[in-house]
């Protein structure tokens, strides 16, 4: 079963730095989309970057990128230039590719940005 | 509509208690999907919908927990027998399909309290 862990429950950030979450995930699948969700305080989860597996490129956001390392199951979301409005809760997930839209959560990372 | 839209946005009730929550997505989308966020916890799937029918219920947390969807439109998740473990957050998302590109857009949830 795949499996998605978020080791970092809460992160805090200086207004206009940068930070990096981290995620690493478990698949024996080849092909798979993984996912960066925001979730404010209004609950609804926000679709902020998606990559897929089988590109070897980075997903970019304007601020917002991945580092996505196939091999090591890992993909971090970096934020640059942090705003107050980025604060919110990430989480990290994953879906097969060809399957239906089920997506499978991390735990989230609840970031803090310090004005 | 232009959102997914949830209701109750929040809902208190008494152990034993049956509740309704109900789900309307985005006109057209075809796909539906009810999720589970416990305190602490990430986003655990339910079940979803293609159409009004629910190929996948494995998601169900037990037999107290139903879901059916109308008009391939309104779905509504039902529990009886409240019990507390079932507090939380209950999260609806649509898509246009069951296409595993296709991008998810989530409601705000209802917030379920059991006493």
């Amino acid at each position: 079963a795949q499996t998605v862990t978020q080791s970092q429950p809460e992160m805090s950030v200086q207004e206009a730095e940068t930070v990096t979450l981290s995620c690493t995930y478990d698949t024996s699948e080849s092909d798979y989309y993984l996912f960066w969700y925001k979730q404010p305080p209004s609950r609804q989860m926000i679709l902020v970057i998606r990559q897929e597996a089988y590109k070897q490129q980075n997903a970019t956001e304007n601020r917002f990128s991945v580092n996505f390392q196939k091999a090591a199951k890992s993909f971090s979301l970096k934020i640059s230039d942090s705003q107050l409005g980025d604060a919110a809760m990430y989480f990290c997930a994953y879906r097969r590719r060809g399957a239906t839209n089920k997506l499978i959560f991390g735990t989230g990372t609840l970031l803090a940005v310090q004005p | 509509g232009a959102g997914v839209s949830q209701s109750p946005s929040n809902k208190v009730t008494e152990k034993g208690k049956d509740v309704e929550l109900r789900c309307d997505p985005i006109s057209g989308h075809t796909a539906l999907y009810w999720y589970r966020q416990s305190l602490g916890q990430g986003l655990e799937f339910l079940i979803y919908f293609q159409g009004n029918s629910a190929p996948d219920k494995s998601g169900l947390p037990s037999d107290r927990f139903s879901a059916e969807r109308t008009g391939g439109s309104v779905s509504t998740l039902t529990i009886q027998r409240t019990q507390q473990e079932d507090s939380a957050v209950y999260l609806c998302a649509s898509s246009l399909s069951l296409t595993s590109g296709e991008k998810l857009f989530f409601g705000s949830g209802t917030q379920l309290s059991v006493l």
